[in-house]
């Protein structure tokens, strides 16, 4: 089955240490996200990438780092820089770009920093 | 930056009932207008989405309500079920047009709860 594969699911760390959150898609879809998840603030754009060695910053990219070195993969870097990194992350992607090119997202990786 | 106000934060509506989640937009050049599904533990995943040449589009028992005049948009589901029961999000572009490439911007988000 195609789709996006973001893992783990449960990850944990303790501050000050930079974790890289995994996201595979199989869908051949040339656009990826990353969005960042949290109560009652719906989700925000942390990075997206439309090609591969192209990305671009998003709404909340302070403390964040990405590589897009294959299409399939857009990992993230949480680094110790990101003042509150707990959150539920959820990668993305889409085919390209318009109106027939909505979102799929991965079932998410969520991260608690303590 | 733009932004897209949801309401209501969360929602309990009786089996058989209506469901109404409304959002507020800025930008009156926005061409897309999304409603995203999520189930616990799961990613969002597209439910309706509209664009604003039309009023309204239906597909099941969900439908898009769009005022253009007062830039709202809205969801309705007919007779709810628990099955539904999931929080739901309204999007639009982040900036530009979804058409040519803009991103999109979500609503905070409602919790609806379907009791049986």
């Amino acid at each position: 089955d195609g789709g996006i594969t973001q893992s783990p699911k449960y990850l944990f760390r303790k501050e000050g240490q930079n974790v890289t959150l995994s996201c595979e898609q199989n869908l051949n879809h040339d656009a990826m996200y990353w969005y960042r998840q949290d109560p009652g603030q719906g989700l925000r754009l942390i990075y997206y990438s439309q090609i591969v060695n192209d990305f671009q910053k998003g709404d909340i990219a302070e403390g964040y780092s990405v590589s897009r070195e294959k299409k399939e993969s857009f990992p993230l870097t949480v680094t110790s820089a990101q003042k509150n990194p707990t959150a539920f992350y959820l990668c993305a992607s889409s085919p390209g770009q318009g109106y027939n090119s909505p979102l799929h997202f991965g079932n998410g990786t969520r991260l608690t920093v303590t | 930056q733009q932004q897209v106000k949801q309401s209501p934060q969360s929602l309990i509506v009786q089996k058989g009932g209506i469901s109404i989640i409304n959002c507020a937009y800025e930008n009156t050049a926005f061409d897309y207008f999304p409603w995203y599904q999520q189930f616990p533990g799961k990613g969002p995943a597209l439910l309706i989405a509209i664009r604003p040449d039309v009023s309204e589009k239906k597909e099941g028992r969900f439908t898009i309500s769009f005022n253009k005049s007062a830039k709202q948009f809205s969801l309705h589901i007919m007779d709810s079920q628990p099955g539904d029961s999931a929080t739901y999000f309204c999007a639009a572009p982040r900036n530009g047009l979804y058409n040519q490439g803009g991103k999109l911007i979500f609503g905070q988000g409602t919790e609806l709860s379907v009791k049986p």
